[in-house]
């Protein structure tokens, strides 16, 4: 079992659909957790950080769910740039950051 | 956005010539990471650092070697390079273990 998996997809949406990407991780030690977005031959760049409580920035929620040891992105009123890999990012005790090879989302107009 | 850039940005080489790769932070952040990046593969780790010449090895460390003498400046080098080397490769750093790690713009190597 990989320690962090996600459907790499790729997921078409309609713009202004609702999209949720699931990510579950092995280490229950792990102690924070990120979503980073990845625009093509770009670098990633972080998108949110998820908190036990969940967090919400603007269109973009996350949730993160210990007891079944997932967390979640849900991204409401898509737009054509919200285009892009999404990657799902765990960090477990240690050095090292853990990383899901991405899920790829395509908005479509 | 962190102060991270990389150089070269773009390098095409010969198999069996040895290639430096530099990251240079602005930010005095204590840990640095080389990743690379191939398609099916996302993100892998090759080698990381805790700290000025304390570094260690990720999950795909074998060809690449690294060193730390400064805070700032985290050299990535392929010994000899060889194709399977051709890739994308990524510096990152970060200023404490529960923080977030920021990337360069990348570095992609060609290995004729």
């Amino acid at each position: 079992r990989k320690e962090v998996e996600q459907d790499p997809g790729p997921f078409n949406v309609p713009e202004g659909a609702t999209v949720a990407f699931n990510c579950t991780y092995s280490n229950s030690a792990s102690q924070s957790f990120f979503w980073y977005r990845q625009d093509c031959r770009k670098e990633p760049k972080l998108l949110m950080s998820v908190y036990s409580s969940g967090n919400e920035d603007g269109r973009f929620t996350a949730q993160l769910n210990r007891a079944s040891q997932y967390i979640s992105l849900l991204i409401r009123d898509s737009k054509l740039s919200d285009s892009a890999t999404y990657l799902c990012v765990v960090n477990p005790p240690g050095y090292q950051l853990i990383w899901g090879a991405g899920t790829k989302l395509i908005i479509k107009p | 956005d962190a102060g991270i850039t990389q150089s070269p940005r773009h390098k095409v080489t010969e198999t069996g010539t040895p290639v430096t790769l530099r990251c240079h932070q602005t930010e005095n952040h204590r840990y640095m990471y080389w990743y690379r990046q191939d398609p099916g593969h996302g993100l892998r780790l090759i080698h990381y650092s805790y700290g000025v010449k304390d570094t260690d090895k990720g999950e795909v460390s074998d060809g690449y070697s690294v060193s730390r003498s400064k805070t700032e400046d985290f050299l990535l080098t392929l010994e000899s390079a060889t194709s399977s080397q051709t890739s994308v490769y990524f510096c990152a750093s970060r200023q404490d273990v529960d923080y977030e790690q920021y990337f360069g713009p990348g570095t992609r190597l060609t290995v004729t």
